[in-house]
């Protein structure tokens, strides 16, 4: 069965802090890989498209990396707007995304 | 340009009471797509159409119903709402199907 798993839950930074989330996935076929952003009470927020394993996206303090069966959103030198909900998905067969549960990040300053 | 709007934001119903929820997009995209979130479960996809006039099912469709009459709209309809059906209801719409842009979100309470 097809199954995306984020990790961790949860995770709380302080301002400057470097960290990853981890996007493991089970998907026979991967087609591509999503990255999401939400905000409490909005709806998600497309940032990172990945098709194939060693590609890397970035944008500002963000860079997404993938694998044959995870993918990576590495945060550098987080800021408190940063903190947000951060969901992956993946393509697969019927072109339909599958979510993972997301982690929520929190940036203290 | 409004992107993706939902009508309406919040809505309370009694079980068995019908209601339907209204998607707009302004950006000529051909797909659409309907997701509930609750707690612990992520994104599951109710229903989806790839075009005018047409619809499929996604991973969790039962007791819900879809049209897509218009280009532009996408409805979801509850016709005898459930304590289960309580959740954050959120429409997407696409060029193509994997980079969706989202509404704003429907917080529905089943009573």
């Amino acid at each position: 069965e097809d199954q995306v798993t984020q990790s961790p839950e949860a995770l709380r930074l302080q301002e400057g802090e470097s960290s990853s989330l981890n996007c493991s996935y089970t998907v026979s076929g991967l087609r591509g890989l999503f990255w999401y952003r939400q905000d409490p009470g909005k709806g998600p927020e497309f940032l990172f498209t990945l098709y194939s394993a060693g590609e890397e996206k970035e944008k500002e303090r963000l860079k997404a990396t993938l694998t044959k069966k995870e993918s990576f959103l590495h945060i550098t030198a987080p800021k408190p707007e940063d903190s947000a909900t951060y969901l992956c998905a993946v393509v697969k067969a019927g072109n339909m995304l599958t979510f993972g549960g997301g982690t929520r990040l929190m940036v203290k300053p | 340009n409004a992107g993706v709007t939902q009508t309406p934001k919040f809505r309370v119903l009694k079980t068995g009471q019908s209601m339907t929820l209204l998607c707009a997009q302004d950006m000529n995209h051909e797909y659409m797509y309907w997701y509930r979130q609750d707690p612990g479960m992520g994104l599951r996809l109710i229903h989806y159409s790839v075009g005018e006039g047409t619809t499929a099912k996604g991973e969790v469709p039962d007791g819900y119903n879809v049209s897509r009459l218009k280009k532009q709209n996408f409805l979801l309809g509850l016709e005898s709402a459930a304590p289960s059906q309580t959740s954050v209801y959120f429409c997407a719409s696409s060029t193509i199907p994997y980079e969706q842009y989202f509404g704003p979100g429907t917080r529905l309470t089943v009573t």
